[in-house]
């Protein structure tokens, strides 16, 4: 089974662009979550999206958005790009969307590496 | 709130020796806890987690961690480091593996 795919892989854009990141979750994965990593730091949680609808929001300014297609794919979307934006951008499918206490095992995608120049 | 304290930002050990990677959380509530690996250029590989069975964790490649609550401490080890350990390593926690809240990562270099 293909696991959670990502595109594009690799990204270049310059102060004040848009950006557009693609994500493909494991067949039967209906939970869309994305991370941002930079450089030297851990992820950190930017949204959750679960049957089409938002589940999750970290502290990310309104920038940043995202939705969740009917095949549960989703797309996120930067506006306003800064330098402090060049990241490793995680995709991670799960499941369902679990309550608190109920687990829920994420699989991460291999990212898309945003550059801002 | 959940936070994650990762002791070390850089581990280096000899092939062979033991692998120590320490992780401490903060967490209002018994969690889940996590450790990811991280290969140059790649994304996120589940290494073992803890979901309130067995405190010893056994996971993938010879790791294995310990949950201890008197301690909030997680950490991860391997009896014998390999070349091919050599990677970053992510703990994180979460209250139901939503929404994950990771470390700031440990980069383990296995001397040879």
């Amino acid at each position: 089974d293909a696991g959670v795919t990502q595109s594009p892989t690799h990204l270049i854009k310059t102060r004040g662009q848009h950006v557009t990141l693609r994500c493909s979750p494991i067949s039967g994965h209906k939970s869309v979550s994305w991370y941002q990593q930079v450089l030297g730091q851990g992820p950190q949680f930017i949204f959750q999206y679960y049957e089409k609808e938002e589940r999750g929001r970290g502290n990310f300014p309104d920038r940043f958005s995202a939705r969740q297609f009917p095949n549960y794919s989703s797309e996120l979307n930067v506006n306003a790009l800064l330098l402090g934006d060049s990241a490793l951008y995680l995709c991670a499918s799960s499941k369902r969307s679990a309550r608190d206490y109920e687990y829920n095992e994420q699989f991460f995608g291999p990212g898309t590496r945003l550059t801002v120049l | 709130a959940q936070s994650v304290t990762q002791l070390g930002s850089h581990v280096s050990v000899s092939e062979g020796a033991l692998v120590l990677l320490r992780c401490n959380y903060s967490s209002s509530v018994p969690p889940y806890l996590f450790w990811y690996v991280q290969y140059p250029n790649q994304g996120l590989q589940l290494l073992l987690k803890y979901t309130s069975a067995a405190t010893l964790v056994k996971g993938i490649n010879g790791f294995e961690a310990e949950f201890k609550k008197s301690e909030t401490s997680f950490h991860l080890t391997k009896p014998s480091a390999h070349m091919s350990d050599a990677a970053e390593y992510f703990c994180a926690v979460s209250k139901s593996g939503n929404k994950l809240v990771f470390g700031a990562g440990t980069i383990l270099r296995v001397k040879s």
